[in-house]
């Protein structure tokens, strides 16, 4: 089943901060982030294993709250690279199949 | 070697064509997936090998026929494909099953 995304799209100016979410219906083993640019492959960002974490990749980190099942990619002062559509995949619990959401366009204006 | 290489970059064939998409990877990953993706959407799994052997297919049609001739390659065989098969095809490869995943460029394929 396929996470959902929220927002669909943000528009930032350079600087500023956003929040994607990305939640599930299923009890997750793992949340799996990339990033995507127009006519590029998705790269990958940051893996979220249960047990509920945070991790960080210089200005973009990211949250795992397995209560809700859900996660949280922040990206703080944002840059023009920022640009590019985000997914988010899960692994259900018993799940062998990455699913992806249905993805955030984000545009950071300068 | 960080890479996975997909070849073609692109391709157009036609309804009645036979074609072969192509994906390599010499990280040493045991698991390689083949995805689609249209315009404006997610990629959508299609197969996943596991060590060589074919363990998710995602009821994709007989005219996608997938094949790992050894742990560093994955083909993608065309055959009698439809318009709406027009996609950008993804190979991915992961260290283990659930693993994180690397991406090739993709091929962008057109049905005409």
């Amino acid at each position: 089943q396929q996470p959902v995304q929220s927002p669909q799209a943000v528009i930032l100016r350079e600087g500023e901060d956003a929040v994607i979410n990305c939640s599930s219906s299923k009890a997750l083993y793992s949340v799996h982030w990339y990033r995507q640019k127009h006519g590029e492959a998705p790269v990958f960002l940051m893996i979220l294993l249960k047990g509920g974490e945070q991790k960080g990749h210089e200005k973009i980190s990211a949250s795992f709250n397995e209560k809700k099942q859900q996660s949280s990619l922040y990206l703080t002062a944002s840059q023009l690279s920022y640009s590019g559509t985000y997914f988010c995949g899960t692994y259900s619990e018993y799940g062998n199949k990455l699913v992806f959401g249905a993805g955030t366009i984000l545009r950071v204006k300068s | 070697d960080t890479e996975v290489t997909q070849t073609p970059k692109h391709l157009v064939m036609g309804m009645t064509n036979k074609k072969s998409l192509k994906c390599e990877q010499h990280m040493g990953h045991r698991a390689m997936y083949w995805y689609k993706q249209k315009a404006k959407k997610p990629p959508e799994l299609m197969f996943v090998y596991s060590y060589e052997k074919l363990s998710i297919n995602e009821s994709v049609p007989s005219r996608f026929s997938p094949e790992c001739p050894n742990s560093s390659l994955l083909n993608l065989h065309l055959h009698a494909l439809q318009p709406e098969d027009s996609a950008l095809y993804l190979c991915a490869s992961s260290h283990g099953d659930r693993g994180k995943a690397f991406f090739g460029q993709g091929t962008r394929l057109t049905v005409v």
